[in-house]
Formats: structure tokens, C-alpha cells, sequence
């Protein structure tokens, strides 16, 4: 069964580094999703990503953050200069066409310390 | 806009008795409604969703949620909670002419035996 996958799993960088969290969503779908969780908190928006361009982005989403989808089939979150409150769990998530379901991928652990 | 309000933070049951999960939604147009499921260190599991076909859905592990249009609910149960059922469940809502998918706060289910 096709999934979306996510690596790394788990990623330790120190404050004020850059960092690409990388996917590669489920191949005929159109529309890509950035989630990302605090521990203990919500699941919060930071942007989706259809026809190669961002179709929507959270307040969250700032100039530190950016999308790429180099290659047709991956879909990296580039954070330029980490903070600690960065340190969160991102999940990518693609779906297809139409009013269905969103495919997520297993999620990297970011910590920044 | 789209919002989703789970009305319950933590609920707790005991193995074998029923399981109600409470949502209510806020949709300027038609939505799609989904249950998420996450468990410990795991990544988000689709349960059901309702995308204008039956209002009564049936998902996975024996979990059913019914689509009520004139209270704008979307509530997920479960007749006999197992062990296995605790981990925290989102209510998520996605609007026809969206592009993202938005997320109730979580509601964390714990079963005693």
C-alpha cells in the first residue's frame, strides 16, 4: 500500500542552524501538507502546497520557514534559523484530487537544543 | 473559515463499555469530516471519514461517527472500548474549496481494565 514517508525520524540540531525535513508523499497525489505538533499540544497548520506553488499558509509559517518541491517527488520543509520552540514533531501529508482523505507520513521529531 | 471544537479533552472508560468522542464543526461550505487516530509515538491513522455519502460512517477497529448537518456534529463511538482503543483521537474538518485540513485540539482516551 503506498504511504508517505518521512526522514529523518529524529533530528537533534543546535539553535540557530538550518534545517530540511524531508518527504516523499504517496506519487499521484496533488495537494501537500505541513503539519507540526508540540509536545502536549495541538496539531497545528503550517501550509499546503498544490500545482508548485503554496496554495495557504499559517501565521506560524514565517519568513524562517520554507517549501520546495525540488524533483517531483520530494517535498522538503526548510527551516533557515532554528529556535528552541521549534523543537516540535512535523508531519507531511499529501491527498489526492477531490474531498478526501489526507495521507500522513510517520513524522520527524525535531529538537532543538 | 473552518474550525473544529472537540468537546471533550480526556475521557475515560473502562474495557467493554461505550466510547463517545464529542466534535462539533464550523464549515462555510459542504465539508469532509475525518477521524484521526494517534497512538504513543506513533504517526496519525486515518478512522473514518464522511464525505457526503452516508451520514452514518463506519471506520476501522469497530468505530462508527454519524454526520449531523443541523447540529453540526460529527461524533465518533464505539460500542466496547478495548485497551488497545487508548491514544488521542482528532476531529478534522476540511471545506470543499479548501486547501488544508483543520484539526481539533485532541481528545486523549485512556481504558481501564
Amino acid at each position: 500500500e503506498p504511504e508517505v514517508t518521512q526522514t529523518p525520524s529524529h533530528q537533534v540540531t543546535q539553535m540557530g542552524q538550518e534545517v530540511i525535513l524531508r518527504c516523499v508523499p504517496i506519487s499521484n497525489h496533488l495537494y501537500f501538507y505541513w503539519y507540526r505538533q508540540i509536545l502536549g499540544q495541538k496539531v497545528e497548520f503550517l501550509v499546503s502546497f498544490y500545482n508548485n506553488e503554496i496554495s495557504e499558509k499559517s501565521e506560524i509559517f514565517d519568513d524562517q520557514f520554507s517549501v520546495e518541491r525540488p524533483d517531483g517527488s520530494n517535498f522538503t520543509l526548510k527551516i533557515r534559523s532554528t529556535k528552541l520552540e521549534d523543537s516540535a514533531m512535523y508531519f507531511c501529508a499529501s491527498r489526492p484530487a477531490g474531498p478526501t482523505e489526507a495521507f500522513f507520513g510517520q513524522g520527524t521529531r525535531l529538537t532543538v537544543v | 473559515a473552518q474550525s473544529v471544537t472537540q468537546l471533550d479533552s480526556h475521557v475515560s472508560v473502562s474495557e467493554g463499555t461505550p466510547v463517545l468522542l464529542r466534535c462539533n464543526y464550523s464549515s462555510s461550505y459542504s465539508p469532509s469530516l475525518f477521524w484521526y487516530v494517534q497512538h504513543p509515538n506513533k504517526g496519525l491513522q486515518l478512522l473514518l471519514k464522511y464525505t457526503s455519502a452516508a451520514t452514518l460512517v463506519k471506520g476501522i477497529n469497530g468505530f462508527e461517527a454519524e454526520f449531523k448537518k443541523s447540529e453540526t456534529s460529527f461524533h465518533l463511538t464505539k460500542p466496547s472500548a478495548h485497551m488497545s482503543d487508548a491514544a488521542e483521537y482528532f476531529c478534522v474538518v476540511s471545506d470543499r474549496n479548501d486547501y488544508k485540513l483543520s484539526f481539533g485540539a485532541g481528545t486523549t482516551v485512556t481504558v481501564r481494565a
